[in-house]
């Protein structure tokens, strides 16, 4: 069965400091690999894609990194600010017919003042 | 920002009300989701159709019905509500499918009482 596994399941870091966000993933084959991000209320956007090709790709203060030979990606934030407050979600497309994708549960990020 | 709207954003309705949820998109995408998302949890693929006249069942049962006549627009529809759907209920659409982007609507949250 595919699955995408995050953590931490929640983190608390003050404005300006730098964390990273990991996600494990099942699945197979695979296609890709999205970070989203959701604040409260809203619909996820997508922050960065990554093919079985790219092991590293930046979004401004966002930088996700691939191992696809351990199946697992992290999603590094650097200098954050109180606006990255939010879910941050692992997503994960299987290279089948149907192209399904498969949600990791997210990271809930609190950054404080 | 994306061009894909939902509404109404907040809905509360009593047991048994048939209800529709309205999701547009003005991106010309062939694709078009509906996700089912309890706070703090996963995404959960209900419907998804591939273009006009298209509607598949996604990942996670529901009671639901979709259609799909116009390329733009994919409502939902719930025929007699139960307290069981409270939940938050997310469009997407995607230019065709597999690589290509979720873009996500705001989101409609749903209470049932």
């Amino acid at each position: 069965k595919n699955q995408v596994e995050q953590s931490p399941q929640s983190l608390i870091i003050l404005e300006g400091k730098n964390c990273t966000l990991q996600c494990n993933y099942t699945v197979s084959p695979f296609s890709n690999l999205r970070w989203y991000k959701q604040d409260t209320g809203r619909g996820p956007v997508s922050l960065t894609i990554m093919t079985f090709s790219e092991n590293t790709k930046s979004n401004g203060r966002y930088t996700a990194t691939l191992d696809a030979d351990t199946k697992q990606s992290s999603l590094h934030i650097t200098a954050s600010q109180l606006s990255d407050s939010a879910s941050y979600i692992c997503v994960v497309s299987a290279g089948n017919a149907g192209n399904m994708l498969t949600f990791g549960g997210g990271t809930r990020l609190m950054v404080k003042p | 920002e994306a061009d894909i709207y939902q509404t109404p954003r907040y809905l509360v309705i009593g047991t048994g009300k048939k209800i529709t949820l309205e999701c547009s998109q003005t991106m010309g995408h062939d694709k078009m989701y509906w996700y089912q998302q309890d706070p703090g949890m996963e995404l959960h693929l209900i419907h998804y159709s591939y273009g006009v006249n298209s509607t598949e069942k996604g990942d996670l049962s529901s009671e639901s019905t979709v259609s799909r006549i116009r390329t733009e627009h994919f409502p939902l529809t719930l025929e007699s509500a139960r307290p069981s759907h409270t939940s938050q209920y997310l469009c997407a659409s995607s230019l065709r499918g597999g690589e290509e982007t979720q873009y996500f609507g705001p989101g409609t949250r749903l209470l049932v009482l």
